[in-house]
């Protein structure tokens, strides 16, 4: 069974850089799913932070970013530790939210739309304050 | 990228059937996703491609699509579907969460 974990700082100064890393357990982040993180500030709405896959091979790695964040995302795999880093540079007030990390439903060769499926696997999120 | 709309709020009685709506552009041509939320839990996605449940959701939540909409339907709604509900869509390599939807029932 699959599980991810997320973690990292609980407080961030203004203008620093937000990094959170999501253990994953029962898979490998490289096998056939992309990941992805996913935020929502207190008493807001989900908000999608961006998906990526990489397989393990130099030849296909791709990410997708929600173009509202994409000037200050990074995200990454680290085969090593089995798990997905997302980095957030210039952070304010703004970016305080619960941060998810998240599985989708169907592996790359059995969906059958565009991008990736549903989120179906989620961490059980961890809160991100930006404050002074 | 284009938004998605739900209306904020929307309640039902026990036992009556509730028709939860997503709009924006084009959502009838498209794979919609549907999440429940309840409070601080992580989302459980109950929809997924056309209308495909993941094993455990119940047969009384169904998804439906035309034009520029898309729909859960949940049939003989229970107290526990009291929860939050978004709806999520591709467009052009943006994913989109819907603005969200409490579901009371009363």
């Amino acid at each position: 069974q699959v599980q991810l974990q997320e973690s990292g700082p609980r407080l961030v100064r203004p203008s620093e850089t937000l990094s959170l890393t999501c253990g994953v357990s029962g898979d490998s982040v490289n096998s056939d799913y992309y990941w992805g993180w996913i935020r929502q500030p207190p008493g807001k709405a989900l908000e999608w932070v961006g998906s990526i896959y990489d397989n393990g091979s130099s030849y296909y790695r791709r990410t997708y970013y929600n173009p509202s964040l994409k000037s200050r995302l990074t995200m990454s795999v680290d085969t090593s530790k089995n798990q997905v880093s997302l980095k957030l540079s210039s952070v304010s007030a703004a970016d305080t939210a619960v941060y998810y990390c998240a599985r989708p439903k169907t592996t790359q060769r059995e969906y059958s739309g565009r991008y990736h499926d549903a989120f179906d696997v989620w961490g059980q999120g961890t809160m991100v304050t930006v404050s002074s | 990228s284009d938004e998605i709309t739900q209306p904020p709020s929307v309640s039902v009685s026990p036992g009556q059937t509730v028709n939860l709506v997503c709009s924006g552009h084009e959502l009838g041509t498209k794979y919609v996703f549907w999440y429940q939320q309840k409070p601080g839990r992580s989302p459980v996605l109950v929809i997924h491609q056309h209308n495909r449940r993941p094993s455990g959701i119940p047969e009384r939540f169904s998804g439906s699509r035309s034009g520029n909409t898309a729909t859960l339907t949940i049939s003989g709604t229970q107290a526990i579907d009291e929860a939050d509900y978004y709806c999520q869509a591709w467009d052009s390599g943006i994913l989109v969460f819907g603005g969200g939807t409490k579901l009371t029932v009363l």
